[in-house]
């Protein structure tokens, strides 16, 4: 079976510094995809950044990237220009691939804070 | 597009009460999960119904829970007789899972918030 590991259970950052949250997993499979969900105070559990195994290429959404090492089976979020807004926790997620994969296996999650 | 509906948002209620959590997914999804978040555990996957089907429900803790999808556009979870430890976030997501494309999100509701004393 799959894990997801976090090994950040809080973090910090000053507003419009940089931040990296670290995510490593395990898997036998070669193909698969990840993605960081964003979780805010108000709970709603909010998908912010998705990379497919296959790609070479690290996922980029405005301020958010990841640092995908696969062989290291590391996926780590970065986030630029932090706002107060980031305030949350974060989860990164493994996903199988194939037609008939749903099972998303989540970490414990990282708290971010945002310092003014 | 509303997003995922639950109700109620918070539901507080007394050990041995029948608790009954509900949800309407996106329009035209047809994929359906059930998930638990607790402090020690995590995110956990409860049920996942495709096509209003129960397609695995391996997660459900106990035969307390029973979910169930009567239409597309309605699911929901049954927790009898409640317990204290059943207290958690309950989030249901939908997702429009197509065979071609596998890496579809998933769009969480704002969860529901149980607490059983």
């Amino acid at each position: 079976a799959q894990t997801v590991t976090q090994s950040q259970p809080e973090m910090s950052v000053q507003e419009a510094e940089t931040v990296t949250l670290s995510c490593t997993y395990d898997t036998s499979e070669s193909d698969y995809y990840l993605f960081w969900y964003k979780q805010p105070p108000s709970r709603q559990m909010i998908l912010v950044i998705r990379q497919e195994a296959y790609k070479q290429q690290n996922a980029t959404e405005n301020r958010f990237s990841v640092n995908f090492q696969k062989a290291a089976k590391s996926f780590s979020l970065k986030i630029s220009d932090s706002q107060l807004g980031d305030a949350a926790m974060y989860f990164c997620a493994y996903r199988s691939p194939g037609a008939g994969s749903y099972q998303l296996t989540f970490g414990k999650g990282t708290k971010l804070s945002v310092i003014p | 597009d509303a997003g995922v509906i639950q109700s109620p948002r918070h539901e507080v209620t007394e050990m041995g009460q029948e608790v009954t959590l509900r949800c309407k997914p996106i329009s035209g999804h047809n994929s359906l999960f059930w998930y638990r978040q607790t402090m020690m555990r995590g995110l956990e996957l409860l049920i996942y119904f495709n096509n209003n089907v129960p397609i695995d429900d391996s997660g459900m803790p106990e035969d307390r829970f029973s979910a169930k999808m009567p239409n597309a556009s309605f699911s929901t979870l049954k927790i009898q007789p409640s317990e204290p430890r059943d207290s958690a976030v309950y989030f249901c997501a939908s997702s429009p899972l197509q065979l071609a494309r596998p890496g579809n999100e998933q769009f969480f509701g704002p969860g529901t918030r149980l607490t059983v004393l």
